[in-house]
């Protein structure tokens, strides 16, 4: 059964500090997609790494993907108070099937 | 806005009874997916449909069903409501066009607001 681990589960930083959240998954995998929650809102798409070495960045968040370590990274950097929220990874396995990992509830304190 | 219409936002029903929640994808969008929010469990994948049929299933009760319909909303069926069940139940819609091998091109998930059914 695929497992998508994602860690640290809650992290709390100081604005301007550097972050890194890790996302695992258990099996071959062509896509990855990470995403943003606000407190009481709906699921909002932030990237999607469709290939091995993939890296997108927006604003201060930057997304990577390792296929062969099944590893995947969303990394923070000088984090603001307004990128407080929950982020999940999410894994496409067969047929556009996507499985979510537990999310990461971040909280940036000033 | 993402386009995706869940209704109804919120539904306090008891137990033993039966719930219908609605969701309208994107403009567009051939399929439709239903997920599960609950404090200890996360965000559980239910089932997918496109364009009408079945093609993945997650964790689904054998007390839940949906269908998709020919204008492609969907409709999610609980019923014999438990406790257990109260959650945040959110669709989600991709445009997920179909390859001729079966498989799709694949696109991020759009999601609705959500319905938040207590039982009691």
């Amino acid at each position: 059964e695929l497992k998508v681990e994602q860690n640290p589960l809650f992290l709390s930083m100081q604005e301007g500090k550097n972050y890194t959240i890790y996302c695992n998954y258990s099996t071959t995998s062509d896509r990855l997609y990470w995403y943003r929650q606000d407190p009481g809102k709906s699921l909002e798409s932030l990237f999607v790494l469709l290939s091995n070495g993939a890296v997108k960045q927006e604003g201060r968040l930057m997304a990577s993907l390792d296929t062969k370590a099944r590893l995947s990274t969303l990394h923070i950097t000088a984090a603001v108070h307004d990128l407080s929220a929950t982020y999940f990874c999410a894994v496409e396995i067969n047929n556009n099937d996507m499985r979510f990992g537990a999310g990461t509830r971040l909280t940036v304190k000033p | 806005d993402s386009g995706v219409t869940q209704t109804p936002k919120h539904l306090i029903t008891a137990t033993g009874q039966r719930v219908t929640l609605r969701c309208s994808p994107r403009s567009g969008d051939l399929s439709v997916y239903w997920y599960q929010q609950s404090l200890d469990q996360g965000l559980q994948f239910l089932i997918q449909y496109y364009n009408g049929e079945e093609r993945a299933k997650g964790n689904i009760l054998e007390r839940f069903s949906a269908q998709q319909f020919p204008d492609l909303h969907s409709e999610l069926n609980l019923s014999s409501l438990e406790l257990g069940d109260s959650a945040l139940y959110f669709c989600a819609s991709s445009v997920a066009t179909e390859r001729p091998d079966f498989r799709f091109y694949n696109s991020p998930l759009h999601f609705g607001n959500g319905t938040r059914l207590t039982v009691t």
